[in-house]
C-alpha cells in the first residue's frame, strides 16, 4: 500500500516568508508526528496528533511554528517568518491505532528539505 | 528529563567485520525500537523489543533488550556496504506512550 507522502520534496524560501509543508499519512493511521532533522543530526520532535485528542505541541521551537490536522488525514506544518536556522529536513511519520499503553512503530515519509536563504 | 543515549556516535567498520552499537535510557522503558536511516533517506523501522532480556535476529542483525529494560544493543555480523547508514534507537516518553524519544544515532561507515 501507499506509504506516508510529503510535499513539496524541496522548498527554497527567502528569510521572512511563510511556508506550508504537507503530510499525507498512511490510511487508517491515527497518530501523526512531525520531526525536524538538521544536517547530520538526530530527530527533533515537533508535534504529535493522536486521533481527536488535543495535539502535543511540546516540541514546537517557537510560536512561528504551528500545525493542523484534518481528522485522521492530512496534516500541514506552517512556519511563519522563516529564519535561516529553520533550514532542515522536516519529516512526518504516522503510526497505527494503539490499544492501551503500547507504542507502535512509526512510518516516516521522505521528508521536505527546507532551505531558507 | 528523560534521555536516550547512543554510543558510539560514529562507527567505522571494515567490510566483513562485526560491531555492536549501544543504546542507554535514563528511565526504564516498556519497549524499545530501532530504526535505520540510509544516507539521504528517511528513518525506516527495523524492530521492536518488549520483554526483559529479549533477543531478536534479522539475518546478520541481532537486537537485545537489557534485563533492566534500560538498555539495548544492536550487533551486526559480517558487515556489508549495505549496512551503511545511521541507526537510531527510540523508547516511549515518560509523558506519553504514543510519543518516542529518539537517541542521537550511530552513524555507520563501511570500508570495502
Amino acid at each position: 500500500g501507499a506509504g506516508v507522502s510529503q510535499s513539496p520534496s524541496n522548498k527554497v524560501t527567502e528569510k521572512g516568508k511563510d511556508v506550508e509543508l504537507r503530510c499525507d499519512p498512511i490510511s487508517g493511521h491515527t497518530a501523526l508526528y512531525w520531526y525536524r532533522q538538521r544536517l547530520g543530526q538526530g530527530l527533533e520532535f515537533l508535534i504529535y496528533f493522536q486521533g481527536n485528542s488535543a495535539p502535543d505541541k511540546s516540541g514546537l521551537p517557537s510560536d512561528r511554528f504551528s500545525a493542523e490536522r484534518t481528522g485522521e488525514s492530512v496534516s500541514t506544518l506552517t512556519i511563519q517568518r522563516t529564519q535561516q536556522e529553520d533550514s532542515a529536513v522536516y519529516l512526518c511519520a504516522s503510526s497505527p491505532p494503539r490499544g492501551g499503553r503500547v507504542s507502535y512503530e512509526q512510518y516516516f515519509g521522505p521528508g521536505t528539505r527546507l532551505t531558507v536563504t | 528529563g528523560q534521555q536516550v543515549m547512543q554510543i558510539p556516535q560514529y562507527q567505522h567498520v571494515q567490510e566483513g567485520e562485526d560491531f555492536t552499537t549501544y543504546c542507554n535510557s535514563s528511565t526504564t522503558l516498556s519497549n524499545i525500537q530501532w530504526y535505520k536511516q540510509r544516507p539521504g533517506g528517511h528513518p525506516v523501522f527495523l524492530i521492536q523489543l518488549v520483554k526483559s532480556g529479549e533477543v531478536k535476529k534479522q539475518k546478520r542483525l541481532t537486537f537485545q533488550f537489557g534485563e533492566a529494560k534500560k538498555n539495548s544493543s544492536l550487533h551486526i555480523t559480517a558487515t556489508q556496504t549495505t549496512d551503511v547508514g545511521t541507526y537510531f534507537c527510540a523508547g516511549p516518553t515518560t509523558d506519553s506512550w504514543g510519543k518516542l524519544q529518539f537517541g542521537a544515532g550511530t552513524q555507520v561507515v563501511v570500508t570495502p
